[in-house]
């Protein structure tokens, strides 16, 4: 079974820092999840990554395959990004992710 | 597009009631499963089906039951609960269910058992 690890498990930090959250999992994987939960819990899906790097706006994501690690970076952080980043690893087959605890990040005006 | 729907958003069970948590998509998904969330611990998978008719049990499938008569609807039965499934769980699709294919979420039920 996957590990999934992620760090900080909690980050509060000022508006307009530039935020990183990691991902770190166990074993190989063919992709890779970023979730957001806002407050109310609805659950979005952020990015899907399975090599190399993604942007959306304010948000990037990379991942090393080698070292079993992906970053979500946050540029220039607003008070609503506030909610909890979660990280999925999928293993290819049909079974689900294993998911990480989720990073509950904080960002005061 | 309506998306995941679940239904309901709240419930409250007495121990050894039975029920039924309604999980619906209109995207013509082949994917659905249903995940547990519980505080400290990550998302867990329940129960998964990768079309009409095929269903197969996830990392905590004890105590729940589900059925995929068609393509849009996955309800999740708890035949008797226990305050052990006290919880928030959360409906998901995607196209395939393969690692390249993003999930969508419904908005949640949250269900306590006393």
């Amino acid at each position: 079974k996957n590990e999934v690890e992620q760090s900080p498990q909690n980050l509060t930090a000022q508006e307009g820092e530039f935020i990183t959250i990691n991902c770190s999992y166990s074993v190989g994987i063919s992709a890779l999840h970023w979730l957001q939960q806002h407050p109310g819990g609805g659950i979005v899906s952020l990015f899907m990554l399975s090599s190399g790097k993604k942007k959306h706006g304010r948000l990037i994501a990379t991942i090393n395959i080698q070292e079993k690690h992906s970053s979500l970076h946050i540029t220039a952080s607003h008070p609503r990004d506030s909610a909890v980043y979660i990280c999925a690893v999928a293993g290819g087959g049909a079974d689900g992710l294993t998911f990480g605890k989720g990073t509950h990040l904080i960002i005061q005006p | 597009n309506a998306g995941v729907t679940q239904t309901p958003k709240f419930q409250v069970l007495k121990t050894g009631q039975s029920m039924t948590l309604q999980c619906a998509q209109d995207m013509n998904h082949e994917y659905m499963s249903w995940y547990r969330q519980d505080p400290g611990m990550g998302l867990r998978l329940i129960h998964y089906s990768v079309g009409a008719g095929i269903t197969d049990q996830g990392e905590v499938p004890n105590g729940y039951n589900v059925s995929r008569s068609t393509t849009e609807d996955f309800p999740l039965r708890l035949l008797s609960a226990a305050p052990s499934q006290t919880s928030v769980y959360f409906c998901a699709s995607s196209y395939t269910g393969r690692s390249n294919s993003p999930l969508h979420f419904g908005n949640g039920t949250r269900l306590t058992v006393t």
